[in-house]
Parts: C-alpha cells; sequence; structure tokens
C-alpha cells in the first residue's frame, strides 16, 4: 500500500500569498497517478490536478503541481479568498486508491 | 450534468447491515467505473470501493474487505454500497463517486454526490 503524508497539516496564510502544499508517497506513483482535490465544508470534494501536474478543466492557472521523485507539490500563486479550503491527494493508479490525511489551508 | 445522488443513510446498531444506494444521471453510466469514499467525522477522505463500468472488477479497502460488497445496475442507472457487520469506526459520509473518464479503472474521481451520512451507534 502506497501511503501518503500530507504537509503542513494546517497552513495559515492571507489572500494574496502563496500557498506550498507537500505530498510525499512511500514508494514510486508509476506514472504520477497522484491527484489533487480541493474540499470545502459542506461540499463535495473537487478535483484541482490528476498526472501531478495537468489542471482539471476550469481550475485557474493559479493552481499548479509538481513531482520530484515521491515528492508531490501542489502550487498555489496567489491566495483568493475562494481558495481557503482542505487539501488533499490520492494516488489513483492501483489500489488501495490512498489519499493523504489532507491539509487544511485557513486565513 | 452529472448527478450523483446517495440514499439509505442513518443509525443503525454495530454488527447490523446497511445498503446505500446512488442514483446516477446526466451522462452513461455504463461506460464509467465507480467508487464510494467516506469521511469520518473531523478525519479526512478514504477510498472504500471501487467496481469498473461492467461490474467485473471490484476492489476494497483493507478495512471493509469482506464485510462491505459493491455493486451496480446499469439498467437503472443505480450504484450499490451493501454493508455489513458494521463498526464503529464505519461511521462516515459516505460519497458516491463517478471516475473522470470512460473505460479504464483508475480511481481518478471526476464527480462526487453530496453524501450520505452512516452514524453506527447502540
Amino acid at each position: 500500500e502506497i501511503v501518503l503524508t500530507q504537509s503542513p497539516g494546517t497552513l495559515s496564510l492571507s489572500p494574496g500569498e502563496r500557498a506550498t502544499l507537500s505530498c510525499r508517497a512511500t514508494q514510486i506513483i508509476d506514472n504520477n497517478y497522484l491527484a489533487w482535490y480541493q474540499h470545502k465544508p459542506g461540499q463535495a470534494p473537487g478535483l484541482l490536478i490528476s498526472d501531478a501536474s495537468i489542471r482539471a478543466t476550469g481550475i485557474p492557472d493559479r493552481f499548479s503541481g509538481s513531482v520530484s521523485g515521491t515528492d508531490f507539490t501542489l502550487t498555489i500563486s496567489r491566495l483568493e479568498p475562494e481558495d481557503f479550503a482542505v487539501y488533499y491527494c490520492q494516488q489513483y493508479g492501483w489500489a488501495p486508491y490512498t489519499f493523504g490525511q489532507g491539509t487544511k489551508l485557513e486565513i | 450534468q452529472v448527478h450523483l445522488v446517495e440514499s439509505g443513510g442513518g443509525v443503525v446498531q454495530p454488527g447490523r447491515s446497511l445498503r446505500l444506494s446512488c442514483a446516477a444521471s446526466g451522462f452513461t453510466f455504463s461506460s464509467y467505473a465507480m467508487l464510494w469514499v467516506r469521511q469520518a467525522p473531523g478525519k479526512g477522505l478514504e477510498w472504500v470501493a471501487i467496481i469498473s463500468s461492467d461490474g467485473v472488477n471490484r476492489y476494497y479497502a483493507d478495512s471493509v474487505k469482506g464485510r462491505f460488497t459493491i455493486s451496480r445496475d446499469n439498467s437503472k442507472n443505480t450504484l450499490f454500497l451493501q454493508m455489513s457487520g458494521l463498526r464503529a469506526e464505519d461511521a462516515a459520509l459516505y460519497y458516491c463517486a463517478k471516475r473522470v473518464s470512460p473505460g479504464g479503472t483508475s480511481a481518478l474521481v471526476g464527480s462526487w454526490g453530496q453524501g450520505t451520512l452512516v452514524t453506527v451507534s447502540s
């Protein structure tokens, strides 16, 4: 089983600042089958990034993903008020399809 | 527009069974793998199970293997999760989810329902 560890657990920033969220896997994820989701209270999660770096349809370009070995990063270049939420990474190539424990991005 | 509506949640005693349903519309249900993902109160997301578009291939998280069964009725555009031997740790909001694109068996989720709440309590 691939375990995903996200850091930090909570990130406190202000609108306009840059956010860097980390997701570390316990082994190489083939084909970089790593996704990022945004989850706001009372709503269903939404797909942001797939294949480690490909933005989903309609996702603004202030969101970007990158990978180096087993380390995956989600960067939000300039935070907007609507970006404050919980972010999860997920490996989706092979069962069990694990999620990270989440990073809460708060003001 | 994709629409996924879960139902069947409620309060159940430990050891009992419950069947969740997910009514799907707005897409060709029979072409997509479908998943269940849950979120326990105050916790993160946990993948539960996935079923291929034709219903042949099914995979489960270790935490539910042998107790939960995922199934689908493509003639009725409905996904199911039969849960038995429920435990306190199964209490969660259960989301029905659709794979992002047709075919394939990866668990990349493109659409989610709003969830149905399962409470396990004596």
